[in-house]
């Protein structure tokens, strides 16, 4: 059975510029979440795509905006970078469907460590 | 808001001993709760997982619900190096669709040979 895999693990960038990372999910699970964990703290629930749709939203702006493909890997795009910005961005695939029991288990991927500068 | 508190720490323990780690949390309806350890630069992992009042045993692991409380623990057993760590503790809501986990920051956990 594979894992979450996120890409790139590493990247710098400055502000203002945009950035897209990019995950798939563990085989047969269909929804997958996007986090933001900044150094210190817990991780923060962005959004959640379930059949390519989003399907719940965290606290963040719409600078914050993703997708997921028909194989269920997704990607998060973050446009116009701020410092804050800086931290590790954390993808975690489930097995969802409104019609079935949903345990909440998530299963994270390395997660992508962004810097701004 | 909802939220999860949990001490910072840094909590340290002899090994061998049990390390204690505390969870509060505000949301009433809140349903599933969640254990995860995170190691220094590397990503959260699910060691436990407790849906209804009173314990859960897995190996050295046990956690404990009180709901009325709105309390979750996670009892560690014979504690080792190896479980030196960050532990977090996360909390959802109810509904089949979301999988939105609100996290407390975290409990440091230092196992001293």
């Amino acid at each position: 059975e594979t894992g979450v895999t996120q890409s790139p693990t590493h990247l710098i960038k400055t502000r203002g510029q945009q950035v897209t990372l990019r995950c798939s999910s563990q085989s047969g699970h269909n929804t997958v979440s996007w986090y933001q964990q900044a150094l210190g703290q817990g991780p923060q629930f962005i959004f959640q795509y379930y059949r390519e749709e989003e399907n719940g939203r965290g606290n963040f702006p719409p600078r914050f905006s993703g997708l997921q493909f028909p194989n269920y890997s997704s990607e998060l795009n973050v446009n116009a970078l701020e410092l804050d910005d800086s931290a590790l961005y954390l993808c975690a695939s489930s097995l969802g469907a409104t019609n079935r029991v949903n345990t909440g288990e998530l299963f994270f991927g390395e997660g992508s460590r962004l810097t701004v500068l | 808001q909802k939220e999860v508190e949990q001490n910072s720490g840094p909590l340290s323990v002899p090994e061998g001993a049990i390390a204690s780690l505390n969870c509060t949390y505000s949301d009433r309806v809140s349903q599933s709760f969640f254990w995860y350890r995170q190691y220094s630069g590397k990503s959260p992992e699910l060691i436990m997982s407790i849906y209804s009042n009173g314990d859960k045993e897995d190996g050295r692991f046990t956690a404990q619900l009180n709901k009325a409380s709105q309390y979750v623990s996670l009892l560690i057993r014979d504690s080792q190096p190896s479980d030196s760590a960050t532990y977090l503790c996360a909390v959802k809501g109810p509904g089949a669709g979301s999988y939105q986990l609100t996290f407390g920051k975290g409990t440091k956990l230092s196992v001293i040979p």
